[in-house]
Order: structure tokens, then C-alpha cells, then sequence
């Protein structure tokens, strides 16, 4: 099993903050993807990386792929309540199974 | 209607009950997944589908038995469970079964009394 351990595992944080996600593991990867989740909802894509060393713009969401393809970060500017959710990370791993991150859960407080 | 579809959204059952789950995508994507999301725990991979023939099933209970009729549809058969069956079953598909980015239907939750 290729496990992907993220960190924080919980985050609580004001309005306005900036913020950063860790994706990490011992293991490499093809690529990684980020899912967000929303409570009652299923996990909505947010982005891949493939490259090691790539970084990916979405708005205010930076994600970047390491040089190793071993860990992922995702790095949140300015953090608003519609950020609040559930992140995975996912990774594409040896035979081409998707293995998930254990998830970090962020509240962001109006 | 669009993208991944999941019946019914709550589901309540004992555990001599059977029920299943139902689960559609209108992606035209050839592969189809369960999974099954456990407060505290990873995302755990049930069972896999390509173009309708089962390609993975990760040591999961036979109370738990998959059918995939189409490419379209998918469901989850349900029988004789468990309160620790209690969970969110997410249903995704994806282009192909070879790592292709994942597309997640909303969920059924599930609890068992």
C-alpha cells in the first residue's frame, strides 16, 4: 500500500489567513490530484499535477507538486468561509491505483 | 441531469434488511467505482469496473455484492450488514480505469441498526 498522510489533519482558521496543506509520502507517484469536499457531498476535483516540481494557479489555491513526486502541497491566499471543506489528496501509484490521503479538514471562520 | 448521479441520499436499514444502491454517470466515461468513506479514515476502495467487467474488488465482505449492467449504471447490493457498515458510499467514475481523474457522485449515506 502506498499511504499518503496529510497534514494538518484538522485546521481552524480567520477569515482573510493564508494557509497551507500537506500531502506526503514515501512512496512515488505518476501524478496527484486534489479533490475538495463539501459536507454532504462527494469529493469535486480541483486539480492535477504530473511534473515533478510543477505549480498549478486556481485562484487563490497554489498547488505544487514535489521535485520527487513523493509529496504534494496545496497553499490557500486569503482564505474565505466558501474555502471551508474537506481536502484529499490522491495518488497515482504503481499499476495506476488511485491511492487517497487521510485528509485535512479546514474551517474557515467568518 | 449531468455528471454523477447517487439513489437514494439517506438510506436507513436493519441489519436483515436488503437494499441497494444505485449510481449513474452521464460523463460517457468507461469506468466506474464504489468506495466507501468512514469517519477518521481514508477514502477505501471497494470495487472497480471497466467497460462493465469487474477489475478490482479489495477483500471486501460478500454482504456487499456489486452489479454493473451498462457503462452507465452501477449498484451496490446490500444484505444482512452491520452498524460498522454504517458510512458514506461514494460512487465515481472516470475515463478509464488507469488512473484517469475521478468523477464523485454526492453519496448515499448509509447507517445500519
Amino acid at each position: 500500500t502506498q499511504l499518503l498522510e496529510q497534514s494538518p489533519q484538522f485546521l481552524s482558521i480567520q477569515e482573510g489567513e493564508n494557509l497551507t496543506v500537506y500531502c506526503n509520502s514515501s512512496s512515488v507517484f505518476s501524478s496527484l490530484q486534489w479533490y475538495r469536499q463539501e459536507p454532504g457531498e462527494g469529493p469535486v476535483l480541483l486539480v492535477t499535477v504530473v511534473t515533478g516540481g510543477e505549480v498549478k494557479k486556481l485562484k487563490r489555491l497554489t498547488f505544487q507538486f514535489g521535485d520527487a513526486r513523493k509529496d504534494s502541497s496545496l497553499h490557500i491566499t486569503a482564505a474565505q468561509p466558501g474555502d471551508t471543506g474537506l481536502y484529499l489528496c490522491a495518488g497515482v501509484g504503481t499499476g495506476n491505483q488511485f491511492y487517497f490521503g487521510t485528509g485535512t479538514s479546514l474551517t474557515v471562520i467568518p | 441531469e449531468t455528471g454523477v448521479t447517487q439513489t437514494p441520499r439517506h438510506l436507513v436499514m436493519g441489519m436483515t434488511n436488503k437494499k441497494s444502491l444505485k449510481c449513474e454517470q452521464h460523463l460517457g466515461h468507461n469506468a466506474m467505482y464504489w468506495y466507501k468513506q468512514s469517519a477518521k479514515k481514508p477514502l477505501e476502495l471497494m470495487f472497480v469496473y471497466s467497460l462493465e467487467e469487474r477489475v478490482e474488488n479489495n477483500s471486501v465482505p460478500s454482504r456487499f455484492s456489486p452489479e454493473c449492467p451498462n457503462s452507465s449504471h452501477l449498484f451496490l447490493h446490500l444484505h444482512t450488514l452491520q452498524p460498522e457498515d454504517s458510512a458514506l458510499y461514494l460512487c465515481a467514475s472516470s475515463q478509464g480505469a488507469g488512473g484517469y481523474e475521478q468523477y464523485f457522485g454526492p453519496g448515499t449515506r448509509l447507517t445500519v441498526t
